[in-house]
């Protein structure tokens, strides 16, 4: 199976700043097929990002995908206090689906 | 509206055995692949099982091939995820979740079921 790393575990920011948060692959992710997804506190997840790069419906433009191969980000250009929350990969492309261990981004 | 609701978790002991509902609405379940995603408490995210409703293919992860098996009954628009042989490890969150039916990433969650398997 594909394994998905996240670095960093944790980071720690402040509203208005940017940050971009990585997922590398321990293979290939087949045509870019990746997802990101937020999820607070005792919520479900919500999807951000599929396709490496296309942002899911409602979701806001600071939010931006990119990536090929075994390397992909996920940015957030200024930071809303609703976005501070854990990020998960998931790559789609082989099954089994898996998913990224997180980063929690804290202010 | 989009609605996934889960239902039927709760506290079990080693060995037996629970069935978790998800009940679909607001949108036209045929179209759709479902998937059952687990989160271990304080842990990340593990895709479990999927069902296309179109084809009937189904899948699972080698931790729960063999002890669960994923269902669904298209007149009540509900997937079922039956769980045997239940250990400690499987406690978790348990969530459905929905695919386009082409590509697994997921575009709608519920809100999850608690499993606790212990003695």
């Amino acid at each position: 199976e594909i394994v998905l790393t996240q670095s960093p575990g944790t980071l720690s920011l402040s509203p208005g700043e940017g940050v971009t948060l990585s997922c590398r692959a321990s293979q290939t992710v087949r045509t870019g097929y990746l997802a990101w997804y937020q999820q607070k506190r005792g919520q479900a997840p919500r999807l951000l990002i599929h396709g490496s790069l296309s942002r899911a419906t409602d979701v806001p433009d600071r939010f931006s995908g990119s990536g090929s191969g075994t390397d992909f980000t996920l940015t957030i250009s200024r930071l809303e206090p609703e976005d501070f929350a854990i990020y998960y990969c998931q790559q789609y492309g082989t099954s089994p689906w898996t998913f990224g261990q997180g980063t929690k981004v804290e202010i | 509206e989009v609605r996934l609701v889960e239902s039927g978790g709760g506290l079990v002991k080693p060995g037996e055995s629970l069935r978790l509902s998800c009940a679909a609405s607001g949108f036209s379940f045929i179209s759709h692949r479902y998937n059952w995603v687990r989160q271990a408490p304080g842990k990340g995210l593990e895709w479990l099982s999927s069902i296309h409703i179109a084809s009937r293919n189904i899948d699972y992860a080698d931790s729960v091939k063999g002890r669960f098996t994923i269902s669904t009954d298209n007149a009540k628009n509900s997937i079922y995820l039956q769980m045997n042989s239940l250990r400690a490890e499987d406690t978790a969150v348990y969530y459905c979740a929905r695919d386009n039916g082409i590509w697994s990433f997921f575009d709608s969650w519920g809100q999850g079921t608690l499993v606790t398997v212990s003695s």
